[in-house]
């Protein structure tokens, strides 16, 4: 099993809409959840930390499941400049993150 | 504010030869430094981490080698590249939290696209 599994996409969503991404995680143990955004050909860049109690930056939520090891990101409103690869990334020991292989979103007009 | 720099950004070298990355931190010390490698539409791969200076640890075991000269520098070399070490390399750091830098999330560098031909 992996030890971040993400749907890879595309999803393909009309701008305003509403889209969720899932991923799961196999490690109990893990602490520390992050969602990650990557453009084309660009690095990675953090787009938020997920906490136990779930949080809320503007247009995103993310939530954790630490009893399903399940994490999810949802976006309302979408925006065209919304379209990348969003990575689900976990820590594995103290030192190191692992990541997802991204579920890609296309917003079109 | 602490900044990562990463150079070059694209690299085209044949292969056989030799390589050699560079990626310097500012802004900070003792920071936790990482390599990464993104092949063509692949997740990515840890390389290898740092915790501290001569302090190396080896995720995959492949021709590639890291060295931390300095507290704020990161290198990654290879004597004699393969086709298969053609990719995205990223280079990132975390600050070093007693927690660890895992738990911290990292910044990442503009990254080099290598291509051996």
């Amino acid at each position: 099993r992996k030890e971040v599994e993400q749907d890879p996409g595309p999803f393909n969503v009309p701008e305003g809409a509403t889209v969720a991404f899932n991923c799961t995680y196999s490690n109990s143990a893990s602490q520390s959840f992050f969602w990650y955004r990557q453009d084309c050909r660009k690095e990675p860049k953090l787009l938020m930390s997920v906490y136990s109690s779930g949080n809320e930056d503007g247009r995103f939520t993310a939530q954790l499941n630490r009893a399903s090891q399940y994490i999810s990101l949802l976006i309302r409103d979408s925006k065209l400049s919304d379209s990348a690869t969003y990575l689900c990334v976990v820590n594995k020991g103290f030192q190191k993150l692992v990541f997802g292989t991204g579920t890609r979103l296309l917003v079109s007009p | 504010s602490q900044t990562i720099h990463q150079w070059p950004a694209t690299l085209v070298q044949p292969v056989g030869s030799p390589l050699s990355l560079e990626c310097t931190v500012e802004g900070t010390s003792n920071p936790n430094l990482y390599w990464y490698r993104q092949a063509a539409g692949r997740g990515l791969q840890l390389l290898f981490y740092s915790v501290g200076i001569g302090q190396i640890s080896s995720e995959v075991p492949q021709n590639l080698s890291a060295s931390r000269p300095q507290d704020r520098q990161f290198i990654l070399s290879s004597k004699k590249l393969l086709l298969s070490d053609s990719g995205f390399y990223l280079c990132a750091w975390s600050a070093d939290t007693p927690l660890g830098g895992g738990l911290a999330g990292y910044t990442f560098g503009s990254g080099t696209r290598l291509t051996v031909v």
